[in-house]
């Protein structure tokens, strides 16, 4: 049973710059959340996908947006990037139904980015 | 005010000490509530889920307290491998699942 995968493992950028990040949820799984996560810090919510579209969305700016495949993968796109951008991204795949949450998101292992 | 606050420590607890966690939240109307482990440079995974009964899974237990908006862990009989950030996360009532995590507590369980 594959798990949460993400790509790429470790990423550098220089400010200005825009980037791609990828996850496919865990097999059965139809929702896919983005976080957050700098040093030190808890993971910040930055959105989620179901039904390819965005349900919801954390305090992030517009530089941050996302997308759901029709095979439930997603990808996260960070415009004109910041030094401030530095963190752990982490994709969580759960399996949500409309109205009816499901409570346990899995974690994949993360990119993580530095902006130079 | 956070919504949720946990106090990131480090926790420093010889082998087989009993340790306790809290973690307190400010929207009452929140509905769920976990515990995630996170080891160094790696991602959370889930520890246990936190029942308005409380619950117990082995050598750890979780409680709840609506009335005071808190919920605790207690790792009984400490082992190395405890060693890890332990993540507090809130969801609240009518959400998807827009989760709040806390900035974690660090627990060194030392020889």
């Amino acid at each position: 049973d594959a798990g949460v995968t993400q790509s790429p493992t470790h990423l550098i950028k220089t400010r200005g710059q825009q980037v791609t990040l990828r996850c496919s949820p865990k097999s059965g799984h139809d929702t896919v959340s983005w976080y957050q996560q700098a040093l030190g810090q808890g993971p910040q919510f930055i959105f989620q996908y179901y039904e390819e579209e965005e349900r919801q969305r954390g305090n992030f700016p517009d530089r941050f947006s996302g997308h759901q495949f029709p095979n439930y993968s997603s990808e996260l796109n960070v415009n004109a990037l910041l030094l401030g951008d530095s963190a752990l991204y982490l994709c969580a795949s759960s399996l949500g139904g409309k109205g009816l949450p499901r409570e346990t998101q899995y974690f994949g292992p993360g990119t993580r980015l530095l902006v130079l | 005010r956070k919504e949720v606050e946990q106090d990131p420590g480090p926790f420093n607890v010889p082998e087989g000490a009993t340790v306790a966690f809290n973690c307190t939240y400010s929207n009452s109307a929140s509905q769920s509530f976990f515990w995630y482990r996170q080891d160094c440079r790696k991602e959370p995974k889930l520890l246990m889920s936190v029942y308005s009964s409380g619950n117990e899974d082995g050598r750890f237990t979780a409680q709840l307290n609506r009335a005071s908006q808190y919920i605790s862990l207690l790792i009984r009989d400490s082992k190395l491998s405890d060693s890890a950030t332990y993540l507090c996360v809130v969801r609240p009532s009518g959400g998807y699942q827009k989760v709040t995590f806390g900035i974690g507590t660090k627990l060194q369980v030392i020889p």
